[in-house]
Parts: C-alpha cells; sequence; structure tokens
C-alpha cells in the first residue's frame, strides 16, 4: 500500500533550528510536497521537490532522496508564527496527492 | 501564486437541508479540482477528484449521491451535501490544479460546515 510517515509532533524554541521528516512509499513518484496548516485555516503551499537535492526558499529548506524514500522540511531562525502543522504529501504515478498525517510544530519563547 | 477562493467561508444549517459550496480558481484555469474534508485535528481526506466537463471520481467510502460534485466550467467547482446531519460537520477544502503545472495543488480557504 501507500504511505507517509512523519512525527506527529515536534517542539522547538524560537530564533532555532528544527527539521522535519517524512518517509514515503508509493505507486510512483511525481515529486513531494510540503505545505503548511495553521490551526482553522487551509494549508498553504511550501515547496515542492521532485529531483533529489536541496531547494532553499528563504527561511525554509526542503529536501529530497528518492532513493531513500525520504525527505525532510528544515526551518530556520524560527518564530513563533512558524507554530503550525506542516504536511508532508506525494504525487504518486497518477499525480494523485497522498497525504501525511502531519506534524504539530510548536515554538516556544 | 494561484489563488483559489471558496464560498461561503462558514455556513450553519439545520438537520435535512442542503448545503453548496462553490471553489474558484481565480487567476488560472483548472482542469482538475479535489475536495477534502477535514476534521478536528486530523487529517485532510480526499473526498473526490473533479474534472472539467465529465463527472467527478469519488474516493472508497464517500457518497456521490450524498455529495454532488460539478465542475462545470474550468474556474467553477460546486460541492453540494445533501439532506446535511450532524456527523457532516466538518471543514471542506478545495484545491485546484494549475492546469500549466500539473504538479501543485492550491486550496482555497476551506468552508466551515455545522449542521445543528
Amino acid at each position: 500500500g501507500q504511505n507517509i510517515d512523519q512525527p506527529t509532533e515536534m517542539t522547538a524554541t524560537e530564533g532555532a533550528i528544527v527539521q522535519i521528516n517524512c518517509t514515503y512509499q508509493t505507486s510512483g513518484f511525481n515529486g513531494l510536497f510540503w505545505y503548511q496548516q495553521h490551526a482553522g485555516e487551509a494549508p498553504t503551499f511550501l515547496s515542492y521537490n521532485v529531483l533529489d537535492g536541496l531547494e532553499e526558499k528563504g527561511r525554509f529548506s526542503s529536501f529530497l532522496s528518492r532513493s531513500k524514500g525520504y525527505s525532510y522540511l528544515l526551518l530556520k531562525e524560527l518564530q513563533m508564527k512558524d507554530s503550525a502543522s506542516y504536511l508532508c504529501a506525494v504525487a504518486d504515478g497518477n499525480y494523485q496527492l497522498i497525504w501525511g498525517a502531519g506534524t504539530k510544530l510548536i515554538i516556544k519563547p | 501564486g494561484a489563488v483559489v477562493s471558496q464560498h461561503p467561508s462558514r455556513v450553519i444549517c439545520k438537520s435535512g437541508t442542503s448545503v453548496k459550496i462553490e471553489c474558484r480558481s481565480l487567476d488560472f484555469q483548472a482542469t482538475t479540482m479535489f475536495w477534502y474534508r477535514q476534521f478536528p485535528k486530523q487529517s485532510l481526506m480526499l473526498m473526490a477528484t473533479s474534472n472539467e466537463g465529465s463527472k467527478a471520481t469519488y474516493e472508497q467510502g464517500v457518497e456521490k449521491d450524498k455529495f454532488l460534485i460539478n465542475h462545470a466550467s474550468l474556474t467553477l467547482s460546486t460541492l453540494t451535501v445533501t439532506s446535511a446531519h450532524p456527523e457532516d460537520s466538518s471543514f471542506y477544502i478545495c484545491s485546484a490544479r494549475d492546469g500549466d503545472s500539473a504538479e501543485t495543488q492550491y486550496f482555497g480557504p476551506g468552508t466551515r460546515l455545522l449542521v445543528l
């Protein structure tokens, strides 16, 4: 079957760095997405990786290793507003998005 | 980035009534739109995939006669919850795939439905 795994919850300190991991097993692969979702709101797009390597976008970076079925989202210089759930999703061979359950990130002052 | 709107943002209705939710892509044409449901503290659950001009594809366990989807144009899809019951109360979110960029889905702001 198809499966996405990510930690349920993580805690980090304001100003620090946090890495959220995601592992996947899918039928086919057409890219991996990271979305941010604040409580009570819809997800917003953060990043898309389809080739191996690191994609950097401001304070956020996303890494992909297709051979390992692994990705991570790296958040630097954490701010209180970064407290949210971070969703990992993989587009399978039919471009259907398979969603992880999300990682709730708690930022402490 | 691409913008997707949803209307209404919040609706309260009586049990047994029907509710229509609209999803629009504002600055791009969306050949494919998706409808999700999310219960509190749970992950997104895909309900159906809507393709312009054709019937929607429903996920297993989703009743097509209860959740009517119409994708009449490249910028509009509607979800109608028919004969709503309290257990249908949820956060309904649509997303749209930009036809020129087949990968990324952009989400609407969501509709919070409360059935009394």
